[in-house]
């Protein structure tokens, strides 16, 4: 059973852009929102994580937006950079961390 | 600088043989986890220890252990490595339960069983 829905699977984006990766959960419970970055042969590091009392957050580049009614949040990642090519996991935690499938971005020049 | 290990990096074993993936943390967290990591699945919580002494169970348990005897190790055993263990397989430590806190992962062991 998949408690955190993730898409797209993959994602293409040309320098400059914007990166959308959406979310969707079930479980109610949730109350902690964290995105993880994985860059290839690395393990997740912690990118930026919301709070549900709050419906964005913004570090640098990288933007949550978190609606709660929709049950759904979303990573956007402003200006697109090369170095931003990896693969991300949204997760959702009531007692214990539910990550997503992952989305691996790809920034091309 | 803390930080948190994994051996080996890579394994090839046999299908019924026994094998032991060492995960090891000098941050000095009570909590320490186990996933596995697959295309199409991310990553699974294998087990979970919130300090010596206890270990509970993730969602794909079944053909692993593990124990905490230290706050620093918490090795992941495969009782008897079956195909549909090959996988990478991480481990994270984080500091406190229920806090909602960060999880630090290791550099991931991939592990195929042929």
């Amino acid at each position: 059973q998949q408690q955190v829905k993730q898409s797209p699977q993959s994602l293409i984006v040309q320098k400059g852009g914007i990166s959308i990766i959406n979310c969707a959960y079930e479980n109610t419970a949730f109350d902690y929102f964290p995105w993880y970055q994985q860059f290839p042969g690395k393990g997740p590091a912690l990118l930026i994580a919301i709070r549900p009392d709050v419906s964005e957050k913004k570090e640098g580049r990288f933007t949550i937006s978190f609606n709660k009614s929709a049950k759904q949040f979303s990573l956007h990642i402003m200006d697109s950079q090369p170095g931003d090519s990896a693969t991300y996991f949204c997760a959702a935690e009531a007692d214990k961390l539910i990550f997503g499938t992952g989305t691996r971005l790809q920034v091309f020049p | 600088d803390a930080e948190i290990t994994q051996s080996p990096r890579h394994k090839i074993t046999e299908t019924g043989r026994q094998v032991t993936l060492a995960c090891h943390q000098t941050w000095n967290h009570n909590n320490m986890f186990w996933y596995r990591q697959d295309l199409g699945h991310g990553l699974r919580l294998i087990h979970y220890s919130y300090g010596v002494q206890d270990t509970n169970k993730g969602e794909v348990s079944d053909g692993y252990s593990v124990s905490r005897s230290n706050t620093e190790d918490l090795p992941l055993t495969l009782e008897s490595a079956a195909s549909s263990q090959t996988s990478v397989y991480f481990c994270a430590s984080s500091e406190s339960v229920g806090g909602r806190n960060e999880q630090f992962f290791g550099p991931g062991t991939r592990l195929t069983v042929l």
